[in-house]
Formats: C-alpha cells, structure tokens, sequence
C-alpha cells in the first residue's frame, strides 16, 4: 500500500520558517513526480508547488515564489517544502500528493492525511 | 480567482444524475488534460478522474468525465448520499507563471 506521511507543521510567527516533510512508501519514489498543496480553512484547494522526479524541474505558484522551496532525496523517498518569510495567509492544511508519472503535470492519485500549518503571533 | 471556473454548488437526489462544470481556457482546458477530485468532508482529496476521462483503480464507473473545448464535466450518475463532497476540477496551465490550478470547487448536496 502506498502512503504519504507529511510532518513538520505547526504554528509560527509572521517572518517565520517551517521545513514540511512527507515521506513516502510503498512505491518507487523515484519515478513519480511529486507536489504540495494546501487548503486554508474553509477554502478550496491550491496548488503550491511541484517537482520532478530525478528533482531537476521545480515549479510554484505566485504565492510562494521566492519563499518556498521543494526538494527531493530519492535515497531517503521523502520530498521537502522549506517555506520562509510566512505570512498569516500561508495559513492552511498542506497536503503531500504523489503524480501518477515522471512529470509534474501528471494528476495526482495518492495524497498525504494533511500537516496543519498555522501563522500568527 | 481561478481560472478555472466551477458553480460553487450542485445538488441532487438520491438516484438522479447530475453533472458538475469546469469552464477554461484554450492555454489551459483547450490544451491540456483534466483531472477530478473528491473531498469528502474533513478528509484529503482523492483522485477521482485523469487524462478528462479516465477512472483509477476502485473508481466506481457512475463516476465520468468529459471535456470539450475549453470545458469540461463531471458527472455522477445514480447518486448517493456517499457523494455528498466538494469536487475539484485541476489542470495544468503552462501559460502560467505557476502552472498548477484548481478549480474553486463545488459542493455537492445530495437532498
């Protein structure tokens, strides 16, 4: 059975740093794409960024460039995002989610139970 | 806002059929595939069709996508009180600067 196992979050102040992590098994972590998303409370979902998987591509959304960083250890099959100057609408429910391929535009068909990050002083 | 565009809301009875929309454009829709989520509630997201119409594994087959265009649709059929969820329309936009989209989801009431 694969699984994801996100880890990490929690709550911070404004100008703050949270490194998530998700560690996945079950499956070949390195020939699958892998990506995160988020969820603020009672809101949709957004895509927040993705990577390829030998890690050479990376791709964000608007919100986190320049703050968010993903990466990828296929020795260790866990994926990272490192997130900086946080702000209060960073606040939301960051899912891990596996691509069905190599490719970051693949859809995603398995995803972690969720880490809660909060940001307020 | 996304770009793409879902009804916020959708409702049905137990049995009926009913169908969700997802409107696009020709740099996203027009050009790429389309996937569908559920999200149950107080759960995480789960894969429910890819590539516009294709069904996962333990997808039940009343679950089926299809698009045209720059749109493209869910639709449930023989409905039942389990469906009741928010559903996600995604893709892949490369005119994008972040290239992963959402769709702003639709709440789906089974009356």
């Amino acid at each position: 059975e694969v699984q994801l196992l996100e880890s990490g979050g929690g709550l911070v102040q404004p100008g703050g740093s949270l490194r998530l992590s998700c560690a996945v098994y079950g499956v070949t972590f390195s020939s699958y794409a892998m990506s995160w998303v988020r969820q603020a409370p009672g809101k949709g979902l957004e895509w927040v960024s993705a990577i390829s998987n030998s890690g050479g591509a990376t791709y964000y959304a608007d919100s986190g460039k320049g703050r968010f960083t993903i990466s990828r250890d296929n020795s260790k099959n866990t994926v990272w995002l490192q997130m900086n100057s946080l702000r209060a609408e960073d606040t939301a429910v960051f899912y891990c989610a596996k691509g069905m391929t190599t490719v970051p535009w693949s859809a995603f068909d398995i995803w972690g139970q969720g880490t809660m990050v909060t940001v307020s002083s | 806002q996304s770009v793409l565009t879902q009804p916020p809301s959708a409702s049905g009875t137990p049995g009926q059929r009913v169908t969700i929309s997802c409107s696009g454009s020709s740099s996203n829709i027009g050009s790429n595939t389309v996937n569908w989520y559920q999200q149950l509630p107080g759960t995480a997201p789960k894969l429910l069709i890819y590539s516009n119409n294709q069904r996962p594994s333990g997808i039940p087959d009343r679950f089926s996508g299809s698009k045209s265009g720059t749109s493209a649709s869910l639709a449930i059929s023989g409905l039942q009180s389990d469906d009741e969820a928010d559903y996600y329309c995604a893709i892949w936009d490369d005119s994008l600067n972040g290239p992963g989209v959402f769709g702003g989801g639709t709440k789906l009431t089974v009356l």
